[in-house]
């Protein structure tokens, strides 16, 4: 059973500093990396995704990877009360097509 | 930028129903998902397709559901006759390759 693992939260920060968002997965052999952002009541929105160990960045967003440790993580900058909202950590293996969600960890940025 | 789009946003129906839920994936791209949402839950995959079959189909995609690509540009998923269970937001999602998937706004399925 592979299994994406993520901590439901809330993670409250104040607006303008650093989010740090956390992932763990089971299955050693995945390859894709992604990080959706879910507003309440709407559909995944891709933020990044990341094949390779380390970091990558993206205006003020950077994904982290470390497959040794089955550790995913995303970084965002500068919060601003508009990031708050549901992050999904997506995981996908690479002979298949299909993404392994995390139920998401919801985050709270206040002004 | 081009987008998916599905049809209908929300779609009420009575138990042992069927619904069918319609999705135009974005226009270049070739492989196309269905996926689940039960309130307050994880996004679940339910298939996949990929040249006009079924690539791959998870464990909820039983009998009762079914897809299809009618056009050049629908993609279709039908319930066959709905559960309560049934009752979730319903995804369509689309890729060029078998990498990033963007998704559609979803249809709300609500089973009295």
């Amino acid at each position: 059973q592979k299994e994406v693992e993520q901590n439901s939260g809330p993670l409250s920060v104040p607006e303008g500093a650093i989010a740090s968002l956390n992932c763990t997965y089971s299955d050693r052999g995945s390859q894709s990396f992604f990080w959706y952002r879910q507003y309440s009541g709407k559909s995944p929105e891709l933020i990044m995704f990341i094949y390779s160990n380390g970091d990558k960045e993206d205006g003020r967003f950077t994904a982290q990877l470390n497959k040794a440790s089955q550790y995913v993580s995303l970084l965002i900058r500068d919060s601003q009360p508009s990031d708050s909202a549901t992050y999904l950590c997506a995981v996908k293996p690479q002979e298949y097509s299909t993404l392994t969600f995390g139920k998401g960890t919801m985050l709270l940025v206040s002004p | 930028e081009p987008e998916v789009t599905q049809t209908p946003s929300h779609q009420v129906t009575q138990m042992g129903q069927e619904v069918i839920l319609r999705c135009v994936p974005i226009s270049n791209h070739l492989y196309f998902y269905w996926y689940r949402q039960i309130l307050g839950q994880k996004v679940e995959f339910l298939v996949s397709f990929y040249n006009n079959e079924i690539s791959e189909k998870s464990e909820i995609f039983d009998d009762q559901f079914s897809v299809e690509r009618p056009d050049g540009s629908n993609f279709t998923l039908k319930i066959r006759s709905t559960k309560l269970e049934d009752s979730a937001m319903y995804f369509c999602a689309s890729s060029k390759r078998t990498d990033t998937q963007y998704f559609g706004p979803g249809t709300r399925l609500t089973v009295l």
